[in-house]
């Protein structure tokens, strides 16, 4: 199986700035990165797929970056809504994997 | 609109089966594979299998191979996930989700909140 691993875990952070989340896979999954979005009590949202492609209904203030084994999830100017969990999600293969999840929190 | 909507809470006792229901509207049932991933209370999202809306078949997780089987029923365009000798680990949020051609999931149940006690 491949091991989706995120960092930080959990961070703080102001509106307005800007938030970097990173993912690495235990082996290569090409594009096949997904980003998603979570709130207390609601399933996870859509947010980016194929590594870089932003879903459609998200803000453009969400970007993704990466391939092989490296992700990146940009979030510039941080909104009050974006207080959230975030997951990446591999689609490379079965099983299908996700990352533990950052917390993005209030400062 | 299209959705997915998902039967409601259930509480079991160890040792019993559930089975839990997605019912997919206002797109093509048959156009969509369709995952289920579960969220135990306070932890991640963890992957359990994938069904073929067309064809039928299915693959799962090996974590749980051998108590968990996924069905679809074409007329009503619906899917079921049936997990058999429940645990108190077994305790989470159960979500359907539909998978995108680029494999990311657009579409997601509610979640059946699932009790083993």
């Amino acid at each position: 199986d491949i091991q989706m691993t995120q960092s930080p875990s959990s961070l703080s952070a102001s509106v307005g700035d800007t938030v970097t989340i990173t993912c690495r896979a235990s082996q290569s999954v090409s594009g096949f990165l997904n980003w998603y979005q979570q709130k207390p009590g609601k399933a996870p949202n859509l947010l980016i797929y194929g590594a870089s492609s932003l879903q459609s209904g998200v803000p453009s203030r969400f970007s993704g970056s990466g391939s092989g084994t490296d992700f990146t999830l940009t979030i510039s100017s941080l909104q009050p809504e974006d207080f959230a969990t975030y997951f990446c999600q591999q689609t490379f293969n079965l099983p299908r994997t996700f990352g533990q999840g950052t917390k993005v929190d209030i400062k | 609109q299209v959705q997915l909507v998902q039967s409601g809470a259930e509480v079991k006792k160890p040792g019993a089966s559930v089975k839990v229901s997605c019912k997919a509207s206002g797109y093509n049932f048959t156009t969509f594979y369709i995952h289920w991933v579960r969220q135990a209370p306070g932890q991640g999202l963890e992957w359990m299998g994938i069904i073929n809306p067309s064809g039928g078949s299915s693959s799962y997780a090996q974590k749980f191979q051998g108590r968990v089987s996924m069905t679809r029923d074409t007329s009503t365009s619906t899917v079921y996930m049936e997990l058999s000798s429940l645990r108190s680990d077994d305790t989470a949020v159960y979500h359907c989700a539909r998978a995108l051609s680029l494999g990311g999931f657009d579409i997601w149940g509610q979640g059946t909140m699932v009790t083993v006690s």
